[in-house]
């Protein structure tokens, strides 16, 4: 079945240092990727997505680009900010059918950004 | 355009009770999916709804189960909850945009199975 694996967390970065979440992926066809952020108490956002290899999908300074031959979608960010710090979700939905509504997650990455 | 919407947001219950859960989609979506995010299992998909037709079921068991109405809102019912179904339910809305449908989360239920 498919699967998302993200790296282990907890991340604890310096404000301004680059960021770098790495996300792998089995699925069979061609999944779309997407990256979610959840802030304390509230549900998941949408931070930015791709459909097909070698898009790049960016949003507020993060950009993650789907890349098939290694089966990732890695996101990063060049200089995070104290507001960042958050849980971040990689996920897919596989194409085809018989997928509907489902997206299948990663575990999640916890992000501490300090002063 | 208003976000999903959920309600309630926070939910008590005891075990052996039932609860349902509510969500309005963004105006316009016709796909509602359900999701359960526990620290144990993370963010598991529970069913997806579409013009009022269940498409898509995740493995749980058949204690829970959801419908969608005319109007696209969406319930989830939980039958004889158990301490395990502690967890923040949370549903998303979408709709194709050409390039395949994403998915919007609303704020979830926290539901608490004491």
């Amino acid at each position: 079945g498919d699967s998302v694996t993200q790296m282990e967390g907890p991340v604890t970065l310096s404000e301004e240092a680059f960021l770098t979440i790495n996300c792998t992926y089995t699925a069979t066809g061609y999944p779309s990727l997407f990256w979610y952020v959840q802030y304390p108490g509230e549900g998941l956002q949408l931070l930015l997505k791709a459909t097909k290899a070698d898009d790049k999908g960016s949003n507020k300074g993060f950009e993650a680009t789907y890349r098939k031959e290694t089966t990732s979608f890695h996101l990063e960010k060049g200089s995070v900010q104290v507001s960042d710090s958050a849980v971040y979700f990689c996920a897919l939905r596989e194409a085809g059918g018989t997928s509907y509504g489902k997206l299948t997650f990663g575990q999640g990455t916890i992000l501490t950004v300090h002063p | 355009k208003a976000g999903v919407t959920q309600t309630p947001r926070y939910l008590i219950k005891t075990r052996g009770q039932q609860v349902t859960l509510s969500c309005s989609p963004i105006s316009g979506h016709r796909s509602v999916s359900w999701y359960q995010q526990t620290p144990g299992q993370g963010l598991q998909f529970l069913f997806e709804y579409f013009s009022e037709t269940q498409r898509n079921k995740g493995n749980f068991p058949g204690r829970f189960s959801g419908r969608q109405f005319s109007n696209s809102r969406s319930e989830m019912n939980v039958s004889t909850l158990e301490l395990g179904d502690s967890a923040l339910y949370l549903c998303a809305s979408s709709s194709w945009d050409g390039n395949g449908d994403t998915q919007y989360f609303g704020p979830g239920t926290r539901l608490t199975v004491l």
